[in-house]
């Protein structure tokens, strides 16, 4: 059974850095076709898609938001870890993470629960 | 503002049929087959129910249906139960490895 679960604060202040980890269980990420992504949705629910890693490292970003994230993994503590800099309050939301496999592209199957972050001084 | 088009709210009484809209472009939904589907109840997390246009994971129901013309994807909801009261949101992949959502939809059933 797969699980995610993300971690991290809940309040950071403006122009901070926001580092959020998921831990998962029941798959590895070093396995061909495996890959893990960051999603977030605004208090007005709406989705935006912020991040990709895959099992051979490879790392994909939304236009938008780039130059603000890193994805990093750490096979071995069944780990991902999504930096975001510069936080601003528009920033707020639930971020989530979850998992995909080459089986169904640009696709989350498993969603871990969420946690809220809230930007302000 | 969300680059796929959702009505706000759709609508339905048990047992009717309901289909709710998602309006990309020759960019993203027009290009592609990678559209998805979530269904998110509240306090939840979202959950798959469509992806590839019309493909089911297992345990879906085959009451969800999923289909796609041109630049519109659409996830057709039959034999509505009200437990499929929530709110939707459809995904397409937009090349560049850019992946776009929807705004979402509220279903409620009368």
């Amino acid at each position: 059974q797969i699980t995610l679960k993300e971690s991290g604060p809940t309040l950071v202040k403006p122009t901070q850095t926001l580092t959020l980890t998921c831990t998962f269980s029941g798959f590895s990420l070093t396995t061909r076709g495996m890959r893990v992504g960051w999603i977030r949705q605004t208090p007005t629910k709406a989705l935006e898609w912020l991040a990709l890693i895959y099992w051979d490292d490879d790392r994909r970003y939304t236009p938008s938001l780039k130059s603000r994230l890193t994805i990093t993994t750490d096979p071995s503590k069944k780990q991902v870890v999504l930096t975001m800099t510069n936080l601003d309050p528009v920033d707020t939301a639930t971020y989530y993470c979850a998992h995909g496999t080459s089986a169904m592209p640009w696709t989350f199957h498993i969603w871990g629960q969420g946690t809220m972050v809230t930007v302000s001084s | 503002q969300s680059a796929l088009t959702q009505p706000p709210s759709a609508s339905g009484s048990p047992g009717q049929s309901v289909t709710i809209s998602c309006t990309g472009s020759n960019s993203d939904v027009g290009a592609y087959t990678y559209v998805s589907w979530y269904q998110q109840h509240p306090g939840q997390a979202p959950k798959l129910i469509i992806y590839e246009v019309n493909k089911r994971p297992s345990g879906v129901p085959d009451r969800f249906s999923g289909s796609k013309s041109g630049n519109t994807a659409s996830l057709t909801v039959s034999g509505l139960q009200a437990e499929d009261e929530a709110d939707y949101y459809c995904n397409s992949y937009a090349g560049s490895s850019n992946l776009v959502f929807g705004g979402g939809t509220k279903l409620t059933v009368l």
